[in-house]
């Protein structure tokens, strides 16, 4: 029983680059969920979407993050450029609904240089 | 691997009453990081408390405390003073000093005026 794939598990680049987050969500959910955890924010809601339309995106933190979901296996967070505050674990998660528990990824640990 | 049980899916409580919202754990570290947030329906992840596992007191803030059991890898959140605001979703987190963090399944907590 896969859960919630994300990849890269990691990821190291240098400031100014695009950096794309990929994440599966567990088949046959329809709400996923992408956040941001660093130590001094704790973890924040960035979108989430439902049944592939985002309905929520307050939490992006700027117009250099972006996200899709083209269809209700794969979802994409883009950073373009990246900047070392972006520098946290990414994660991902889907739940059935909204108003079921979330399944979470392992996270994308991210570090711009 | 660290594991995090959350045993009650969903709890009530009468509003002004005492509730207290069991997490486990698992991990072969000494070292780490315990949390519990608190997802209101605007599905925003909000940090409630936080526990350094080296410090033996527990964690307080305001009407929210810990029992942090640390040879029993315990950690339960105390909700004092119920209030209908505090009806959410709420995941207990293990976070290590590689920043890997796991959530629990979460317990729903409803609270009856």
């Amino acid at each position: 029983d896969a859960g919630v794939i994300q990849s890269p598990r990691h990821e190291v680049t240098e400031m100014g680059q695009e950096v794309t987050l990929r994440c599966k969500p567990i088949s046959g959910h329809n709400s996923l969920f992408w956040y941001r955890q660093t130590m001094m924010r704790g973890l924040e809601l960035l979108i989430y979407f439902n049944n592939n339309v985002p309905i929520d995106d307050s939490g992006m933190p700027e117009d250099r993050f972006s996200a899709k979901m083209p269809n209700a296996s794969f979802s994409t967070l883009k950073i373009q450029p990246s900047e070392p505050r972006d520098s946290a674990v990414y994660f991902c998660a889907s739940s059935p609904d909204r108003e079921q528990p979330q399944h979470f990824g392992d996270g994308t640990r991210l570090s711009i240089l | 691997a660290q594991t995090v049980t959350q045993s009650q899916p969903e709890m009530s409580v009468q509003e002004a009453e005492t509730v207290t919202l069991s997490c486990t754990y698992d991990t072969s570290e000494s070292d780490y990081y315990l949390f519990w947030y608190k997802q209101p329906p605007s599905r925003q992840m909000i940090l409630v408390i936080r526990q350094e596992a080296y410090k033996q007191q527990n964690a307080t803030e305001n009407r929210f405390s810990v029992n942090f059991q640390k040879a029993a890898k315990s950690f339960s959140l105390k909700i004092s003073d119920s209030q209908l605001g505090d009806a959410a979703m709420y995941f207990c987190a293990f976070m290590n000093r590689d920043d890997k963090i796991i959530f629990g399944k979460g317990t729903r907590l409803h609270i009856l005026p």
